[in-house]
């Protein structure tokens, strides 16, 4: 069965550090990896992707993701966090397998709150 | 930059009435989804739309559920008869020809 594992429901860093949120998947195949974040009283925003390629991904905000296919984790970093990435960050993954439209599997979300 | 849109924002409703949440998707995109969060658990994906038609529902969409898309702009959610386990946040996504979901900002179904 596919599942998204996001092991730590909070994460805090001071402004300045680096930040790590953590994801791991069981997904048959190849699945596509994305996080999303949500501030409050929005909607989830799409952050990055990994289809293919490259393991380090780019996206927005200075946030990057590392897709490790041994380990099934694709977890969330920046070398910098400010103030304002302050938001639960989900993880998803769409199994490619039998999934016409790309259902999303997410994770149960991490709440980071990054202290001045 | 286009958003997805859903209203209402909140809605509450006793237990057996009918609901229809609304979502107007972003206007180049062709595929739809709802996604539910009940407070506390995981975003779980209800059911997938495509062509005027679903192309995939999870086995929480069951006969009290339906979907339509009634004009070009917007794509519906329809609870039958509500349950208290309906209540949740229930977001829209749509896409275009890439792979990410655009989610909106969701309504908070609270059924009493």
């Amino acid at each position: 069965a596919q599942s998204v594992a996001q092991p730590e429901d909070q994460v805090n860093v001071a402004e300045g550090n680096p930040l790590t949120v953590k994801c791991t998947y069981s997904v048959s195949g190849n699945p596509y990896l994305f996080w999303y974040v949500q501030y409050p009283n929005r909607g989830l925003q799409f952050l990055l992707k990994y289809i293919t390629g490259d393991n380090l991904v780019k996206g927005s905000y200075g946030f990057e993701a590392e897709f490790n296919k041994s380990q099934t984790s694709f977890h969330l970093k920046k070398p910098s966090a400010l103030v304002s990435d302050s938001a639960l960050y989900f993880c998803a993954v769409r199994d490619n397998r039998g999934s016409t439209l790309g259902r999303l599997y997410f994770g149960r979300g991490t709440q980071l709150t990054v202290w001045p | 930059e286009p958003e997805v849109t859903q209203t209402p924002s909140h809605q509450v409703t006793q237990m057996g009435q009918e609901v229809i949440l609304r979502c107007v998707p972003i206007s180049n995109h062709l595929y739809f989804y709802w996604y539910r969060q009940i407070l506390g658990q995981k975003v779980e994906f209800l059911v997938s739309f495509y062509n005027n038609e679903i192309s995939e529902k999870s086995e929480i969409f069951d006969d009290q559920f339906s979907v339509e898309r009634p004009d070009g702009s917007n794509f519906t959610l329809k609870i039958r008869s509500t349950k208290l386990e309906d209540s949740a946040m229930y977001f829209c996504a749509s896409r275009g020809d890439r792979v990410e979901q655009y989610f909106g900002p969701g309504t908070r179904l609270t059924v009493t």
